[in-house]
Formats: structure tokens, sequence, C-alpha cells
């Protein structure tokens, strides 16, 4: 059974940093790009970040550009989400989901969600 | 950036009733389009991907069409499990993008 939870989040200072992690399991972590959504309260779902199965490539919506990073450890089968500069606007529920096996950039496996919240 | 426009915002049904949520793209997606449902308190769960194919474990009621830049999922005879909100999502091009969603709620 695929398994995946998120980890790391709470308040964060507007300016400040937090890092998101995604622990995997139930699956060969390792060959599977990786995505991260959120939900801010009240709003739909918005696509945030992905990163190929080796960590190669990795794709951000503009809205987090330079100051989100997205990484994985395949050894250790955990994806982050190193953000920096936070903003009240990044205040959210954040997933991490798992590419469908079809290679898609779809997402058919999701974790439960780890709240963000930016505030002073 | 593909914007995609959901309607309605909100479909209030019965349940037995036919669902007909629409998703339109500003430009073409080439049927690389899928849906989602959302309910409070769950993760996401997909239903259908590349437009119609339906994903593991998808009950049958649940079907998708379209193409180009207009696509529909379709819920034939609504159970109580099937009132939550509903997205579409791009993969065409990046940055991926979802729409706005439609709530389908007990009328």
């Amino acid at each position: 059974e695929v398994k995946l939870l998120e980890s790391g989040g709470g308040l964060g200072q507007p300016g400040g940093s937090l890092r998101l992690s995604c622990a995997a399991s139930g699956f060969t972590f390792s060959t599977y790009g990786m995505t991260w959504v959120r939900q801010a309260p009240g709003k739909g779902l918005e696509w945030v970040s992905s990163i190929t199965a080796s960590g190669a490539t990795t794709y951000y919506a503009d809205s987090v550009k330079g100051r989100f990073t997205i990484s994985r450890d395949n050894s250790r089968n955990t994806l982050y989400l190193q953000m920096n500069n936070l903003r009240a606007e990044d205040t959210a529920l954040y997933y991490c989901a798992k590419r469908t096996s079809n290679g898609d950039w779809f997402f058919d496996s999701w974790g439960l969600g780890n709240l963000v919240t930016v505030s002073s | 950036e593909i914007m995609l426009t959901q309607s309605p915002a909100t479909l209030s049904l019965s349940p037995g009733e036919r669902a007909t949520l629409s998703c339109r793209a500003r430009q073409s997606v080439y049927s690389y389009l899928a849906w989602y449902q959302h309910k409070p308190g769950q993760p996401p769960r997909l239903l259908i991907y590349d437009a119609f194919n339906r994903a593991t474990g998808i009950p049958s009621r649940f079907s998708g069409s379209g193409s180009g830049t207009d696509y529909t999922l379709t819920i034939d005879s609504l159970e109580p499990e099937d009132f939550a909100v509903y997205y579409c999502q791009q993969r065409y091009k990046w940055p991926l993008t979802f729409g706005g969603g439609t709530k389908v709620d007990i009328k």
C-alpha cells in the first residue's frame, strides 16, 4: 500500500523559513516523479512544484520560484520542500503526491497534508 | 500558463441524478486532462486521466469526455458519497494547472 506522510509544517514568520518532508513507503520511490500541491484556506488546489524520479529536473509555480526548493533523497525515500522568504499567502495545507504509474504528470496517491501558517 | 475554467461553481443535485461538470482550457490541452474528487479532511482522489481513462478502482458511473479545450466529467446516478468538490488538471504544459473546482452538493 502506498503511503505518503508529510511533516515539518507549523507556524512560520513572514520572511522566515520552513522545510516540509514527505516520507514515502509502499512503492519504489526512486522510480517516480513527485509533486507538492497546496490548498489555501477556502480556496482550490494549487500546484507548487514537481521533481523527476532522479531529481535531475525540477519545476516551480511562478508564485514560489526563487523562494521554494524541491528536492529528494532516494536513499531515504523522502521528498522535501524548502520554503524560504515565507509570505502570508503561502499559508495553506501542503500535500505531497506521487506521479501516476504510467508516467503522466497526474497524481494517483496523496498524503493527508501538512498545514503551514505564515503569521507574525 | 494554461488557465482552466470550471463550471458551474456549484451544482445542487439529488442522489440518483446525473451530474455534468465542465472544464474549459484557454488553449488546447490535447486530452492531457485529469479529474479529481476532493472531500473535506481527505486528500484528492484521481478519478479520470487523459480525458477519459478511469483510474484504478474508480466506479463506472464516473466518465470523462472531451477534446481540445472543452472537457466534461459525468457522474451517472449520484451516490451519497459522490457529493464533493471536483477539480480538473492539465499536464500538457508547465506549469501544471488546476481548475477552480465545482462543488456538487445535495439539493
